[in-house]
């Protein structure tokens, strides 16, 4: 049972490139969340989506794209790396929008140069 | 607007010494109050989930309880293997989303 997979772990962009941060759940969840976690700050939600085909903003979606075209894949888009990006990117998901909590995959480390 | 704080940013414990980590939150309708823990380099592990004021869950050596303005993450007896970073989160009332605090890093020392 994988859980949430993302991928890649690690990833050193340039400044001004794009990349894709991959994500996939085999639970059948429809909710799905990406967050950001930057040190001494916490977790910041970017993107959410409550089914395949519907998203919505978080508190800091600047900057950041997603799309949900299965219900299996939460991909997170950045156009035009900034050096405010790096950070650890966490993708989470849920049955019944939080009540029992989230599963978290294990994060992408991102450094933008 | 949804506030969670926790306290302290870090904690240094010997093997045995028992203590809590705060929780503080301002939530307008609170949709339940979770636990995780995080160790370095990977996602946070969902630990417990309280609703309502007054209510207590455990697991092994942590307890967690929760008030009207707050909740404690009991540790007791804490061993090595404690270690790690505790977040506190609340849910909001639009879509489930969780608000994390900043979470507490926690040391016990052999």
């Amino acid at each position: 049972n994988a859980g949430v997979t993302q991928t890649p772990k690690f990833r050193i962009l340039k400044i001004g490139q794009s990349m894709t941060l991959q994500c996939a759940q085999d639970m059948n969840h429809n909710y799905m969340y990406w967050y950001r976690q930057d040190p001494g700050m916490g977790l910041k939600l970017i993107y959410y989506s409550v089914g395949a085909g519907i998203t919505d903003k978080g508190e800091v979606p600047n900057g950041y794209n997603v799309s949900r075209s299965t219900t299996e894949d939460f991909p997170l888009r950045l156009e035009l790396a900034a050096p405010s990006q790096t950070s650890v990117y966490f993708c989470a998901s849920s049955s019944d929008g939080g009540a029992r909590g989230y599963t978290f995959g294990s994060g992408t480390r991102l450094t933008v140069v | 607007e949804d506030q969670v704080t926790q306290s302290p940013e870090a904690l240094r414990l010997q093997e045995g010494e028992s203590s809590s980590l705060n929780c503080s939150y301002t939530v307008s309708g609170l949709r339940g109050l979770f636990w995780y823990r995080q160790d370095p380099g990977k996602g946070p592990e969902f630990l417990f989930t309280l609703y309502s004021a007054g209510e207590e869950k455990e697991k092994e050596r942590l307890k967690a309880t929760l008030t009207k303005k707050e909740s404690f993450l009991h540790i007791t007896a804490p061993k090595p293997e404690d270690s790690a970073t505790y977040l506190c989160a609340v849910r909001d009332n639009q879509g489930g989303k969780l608000i994390f605090g900043q979470g507490t890093e926690l040391s016990v020392k052999p």
